[in-house]
Parts: C-alpha cells; sequence; structure tokens
C-alpha cells in the first residue's frame, strides 16, 4: 500500500518569513496530493490540492510542488501570519475508481513566531 | 452551505462499554468516509461508503466495530465493547463522488473519544 512520509514534524518561522513542509510518497500510481490544515479542536481542512499532470499549483500565499519522477511534493506558505499556525498534513491517492483511499502523513505543526 | 456534523464532540466511557457516533455529511455527497485520527498522527481510513454500501471496509476491527448508512445519508459508527486503545478522535468526511473535484474530500469536527 501507499506509505507517505512527512518533514519535518514541527517547524516555528518568524512572521512574515516562508515556511515549507516536504512529503515523498511510494505509490508511482498516486495521482491526487491534498494539504490539510488541522486546528486544535478541528477537523482537517483542504487548503490546496494537486493532480499529477501539473507540476505547481498556487492560491494567494500557498502553492504546492509535484515532482513526480523523485515522488515528492511540497507546501510552500509565504509571508506567513500568526493565523497560519496549525497542523498541516500531506496526503496521497490512487484515483482509479475503486482504490480511491487516502493516506495521509503524520503531519508537521507549524508555529508562527510574532 | 452546512458542513458534515458530528455529534457528540466528546465522549468519555470505560472500557468495555459500548459507543456510537454520529456523522450528516454535506448534503447531496455520496460517499462517506469514518477515519480514526490517534493523537499526534495522521487520519487513518475505517470505512468508505458509496451511498448506503460499504465499498472499503478493509481497516475496520470488525471483532468490536461496525457501521452504517442505511438510507445513504447519515452514518454511525460504533464500538462494543470499547477497549483503552480505541481513544482516538474519530473523523466523518464526505465527498460529492467519483472522479475530478469531485473526491474532495471534507471533514468534520470529528468526536474525541476517551476510555477509562
Amino acid at each position: 500500500g501507499e506509505n507517505v512520509e512527512q518533514h519535518p514534524s514541527t517547524l516555528s518561522v518568524q512572521e512574515g518569513d516562508s515556511a515549507v513542509i516536504k512529503c515523498t510518497y511510494s505509490d508511482s500510481a498516486s495521482n491526487y496530493f491534498p494539504w490539510y490544515k488541522q486546528e486544535l479542536g478541528k477537523g482537517p481542512q483542504l487548503i490546496i490540492d494537486i493532480r499529477s499532470n501539473v507540476g505547481e499549483k498556487k492560491d494567494q500565499r500557498i502553492a504546492v510542488t509535484l515532482n513526480k519522477t523523485a515522488k515528492h511534493f511540497s507546501l510552500h506558505i509565504t509571508e506567513t501570519q500568526p493565523e497560519d499556525s496549525a497542523v498541516y498534513f500531506c496526503a496521497a491517492r490512487r484515483s482509479n475508481f475503486g482504490n480511491e483511499k487516502l493516506t495521509f502523513g503524520t503531519g508537521t505543526r507549524l508555529t508562527i513566531i510574532p | 452551505e452546512a458542513g458534515v456534523v458530528q455529534s457528540p464532540r466528546y465522549k468519555i466511557i470505560e472500557k468495555k462499554q459500548p459507543v456510537a457516533f454520529w456523522c450528516n455529511p454535506i448534503s447531496g455527497h455520496n460517499t462517506l468516509y469514518w477515519y480514526r485520527q490517534n493523537l499526534g498522527q495522521g487520519p487513518e481510513l475505517l470505512i468508505r461508503y458509496e451511498n448506503e454500501e460499504a465499498v472499503d471496509d478493509s481497516q475496520l476491527p470488525k471483532d468490536r466495530f461496525s457501521a452504517e448508512r442505511l438510507k445513504g445519508v447519515d452514518s454511525t459508527l460504533k464500538i462494543q465493547p470499547a477497549e483503552l486503545g480505541d481513544s482516538a478522535v474519530y473523523l466523518c468526511a464526505s465527498s460529492l463522488g467519483r472522479g475530478g473535484s469531485q473526491e474532495t474530500q471534507y471533514f468534520g469536527p470529528g468526536t474525541r473519544l476517551l476510555v477509562l
């Protein structure tokens, strides 16, 4: 089955600086890679996702890059703000109708230092 | 648009007692998922429903866990009897269906279970 590794497990950055979280996956057939943000006491919230037919996707201060050859993808947050503090999870899935299981990484606790 | 609704939000029980969690997915979403999230870990899939059919329950501990989605809308996850190791957050998620953006999963707030 799919295995997703996520690094680092904790990350502290000064407000205004950039944060980068990296994930690797094992199943070369995976083709969908979402990122979720989870605040304390809440469920994961989708913040951005990317499919394997593109290499980069951007939404305001958030961007995701995908390297299919190396089987890794990264989340980039620029101009970080205190409200970005949360736990971030990457995930991977092979969408071939019948095997849509989403496999999550172990999470990165991001702390923005004011 | 209302999100995924779960209840209760918190539950404390003694081991060997039964417990049930309820989920109401986003209106119109055909696919419903139950996940378990242990402390400091990512969510792990327990069961996935397409309408009322359980299409992936390979990770569900069937000796003590059961789930149902009788009318293809609301779902209930039950544990009987609960063990200490069942303490976790139980998350429900839903998606429209299959293909492209329809597969995007939206999560509820979860039920935090503590077994004493």
